[in-house]
């Protein structure tokens, strides 16, 4: 069973630029998240969805994130502008019970 | 709101030792608890979980932890470390309740080094 894939896996901007992050999930899994791990610590949830439609997204800072996920199977989590303090690994999971994560995307912002 | 609190940022161990890396947390009712561990430049991989019934539970590697809902812990063990079990290793929480979101709360994880 091929695993989560993200896409790019290293990524390095200048701030107030803006980046893309791409997450194909496990055939078959209706649930996708997306994560932010900021180095040190544990991931945090960005945002939820369940097929198409947004779960949670409490946690996304909405003045300059967005995710969609238009056809119920890939995703992809834009920030725009990019922050210093947005430097972290982007982690894209995908469960039908466990969930299951891909390798991330570490984006540096200088 | 849910937490999950782990109290080690590094635990050294010399292999062939038992390991312990410890966990707890606080969630309201009924929780589901997860340990996944990450490897350098790769994502997070599902080591073993706890829902119900037995405290002891074993997961991938050799790998166990112990459920204790009186001390609202949730450490991972195993018997005789090896070298390649060196990584970082997280404990999440879920609340168990109809309906929810599937929220993980991850630690803030602890860095294991199993030393030669």
């Amino acid at each position: 069973e091929a695993g989560v894939a993200q896409s790019p896996r290293y990524k390095i901007i200048e701030k107030r630029q803006s980046v893309a992050f791409w997450c194909n999930p496990i055939s078959g899994h209706a649930t996708l998240y997306w994560y932010q791990q900021i180095l040190g610590q544990g991931p945090k949830l960005l945002i939820q969805f369940q097929n198409n439609g947004v779960v949670d997204d409490s946690q996304l800072p909405k003045d300059r994130f967005s995710a969609e996920r238009l056809k119920g199977v890939d995703s992809t989590l834009k920030i725009q502008p990019a922050k210093l303090e947005d430097s972290a690994v982007y982690l894209c999971a995908s469960s039908s019970s466990e969930q299951y994560f891909g390798p991330g995307t570490r984006l540096t912002v200088t | 709101a849910q937490s999950v609190a782990q109290p080690e940022d590094q635990v050294n161990v010399a292999e062939g030792n038992p390991l312990t890396v410890k966990c707890t947390y606080s969630v309201s009712g009924n929780p589901y608890l997860f340990w996944y561990v990450q490897y350098p430049n790769r994502g997070l991989q599902f080591l073993l979980k706890y829902i119900t019934g037995d405290n002891l539970v074993k997961g991938s590697y050799g790998f166990e932890a112990e459920f204790n809902k009186s001390q609202t812990s949730f450490h991972l063990k195993k018997p005789s470390a090896l070298v390649s079990d060196s990584a970082l290793y997280f404990c999440a929480v879920r609340a168990l309740i109809t309906g929810s979101a599937r929220q993980l709360t991850f630690g803030s994880g602890t860095q294991l080094t199993v030393l030669p």
